[in-house]
C-alpha cells in the first residue's frame, strides 16, 4: 500500500517568507509526527497528533511554527517569517496510534532551504 | 528524565568485520524498543523492534539486537558488515501504555565502512 508522502520534496525560500509543508500519512494511521533534522544531526521532535486529542506541541521551537491536521488525514506544517536557521529536512511519520506497538513509518522528507 | 543514549557518535569498521552499536535508555518502565537506519539520501527505515518475548530479535539486512533489561540496553549487532551498511543508525524507545505514544530518540551513530 501507499506509504507516507510529503510535498514538496524541496523548497527554497527567502528569509522572512512563510512556507507550508504537507504530509499525507498512511491511510488508517491515527498518529502523525513532525520532526526536524538539521544537516548531520539527529531527529528533533516538533509536534504529535493522536486522533482527535489535543496535539503535543512541546517540540515546536517558536511561535513561528504551527501545524494542523484535518481529522486523521493530511497535516500541514507552517513556518512563518522563515529564518536561515530553519533550513533543514522536515520529516513526517505516521503510526497506527494507541493500539499496540507504535512503530513509526517515515516519509521522504521536505528539504527546506532559507536564503 | 526519559532519554536514549547512543554513546558512539561515529564508528568506522572494515567490510566483513563485526559490528555492535550501543543504545542505552532511561525510562520508567520497559518500553518498546526500535532501531532505524537512514542511508545517505534515503528516508528512515525500521531495522528491527522489540516488544516482548525472546530478547534477541532479528531484523532486516542481517541485523540483530539484544534487549538486556538489567543494563537498560538494546545493542544492535551484525556479524559481517557490508559496504552498503554505511548509514546513520538511530535507536528509539516508546511507551507501552498511555495516550501519548511519542518516541524518544537517540542522537544517532554514523557508520562508515572501509573497503
Amino acid at each position: 500500500g501507499a506509504g507516507v508522502s510529503q510535498s514538496p520534496s524541496n523548497k527554497v525560500t527567502e528569509k522572512g517568507k512563510d512556507v507550508e509543508l504537507r504530509c499525507d500519512p498512511i491511510s488508517g494511521h491515527t498518529a502523525l509526527y513532525w520532526y526536524r533534522q538539521r544537516l548531520g544531526q539527529g531527529l528533533e521532535f516538533l509536534i504529535y497528533f493522536q486522533g482527535n486529542s489535543a496535539p503535543d506541541k512541546s517540540g515546536l521551537p517558536s511561535d513561528r511554527f504551527s501545524a494542523e491536521r484535518t481529522g486523521e488525514s493530511v497535516s500541514t506544517l507552517t513556518i512563518q517569517r522563515t529564518q536561515q536557521e530553519d533550513s533543514a529536512v522536515y520529516l513526517c511519520a505516521s503510526s497506527s496510534g494507541l493500539a499496540g506497538p507504535n512503530e513509526q513509518f517515515f516519509g521522504p522528507g521536505t528539504r527546506l532551504t532559507v536564503l | 528524565a526519559q532519554s536514549v543514549t547512543q554513546p558512539d557518535i561515529h564508528i568506522t569498521v572494515s567490510e566483513g568485520a563485526s559490528l555492535e552499536l550501543r543504545c542505552n535508555y532511561s525510562y520508567g518502565a520497559t518500553p518498546y524498543l526500535f532501531w532505524y537506519v537512514q542511508s545517505p539520501g534515503q528516508g528512515l527505515q525500521l531495522l528491527l523492534k522489540y516488544f516482548s518475548g525472546d530478547t534477541l530479535v532479528q531484523g532486516i539486512k542481517g541485523f540483530e539486537a539484544e534487549f538486556k533489561r538489567s543494563q537498560s540496553s538494546f545493542n544492535l549487532r551484525k556479524p559481517s558488515v557490508h559496504w552498503s551498511d554505511a548509514a546513520e543508525y538511530f535507536c528509539a524507545v516508546g511507551p507501552r501504555v498511555g495516550n501519548n505514544r511519542k518516541l524518544i530518540w537517540g542522537l544517532g551513530t554514523s557508520l562508515a565502512v572501509n573497503p
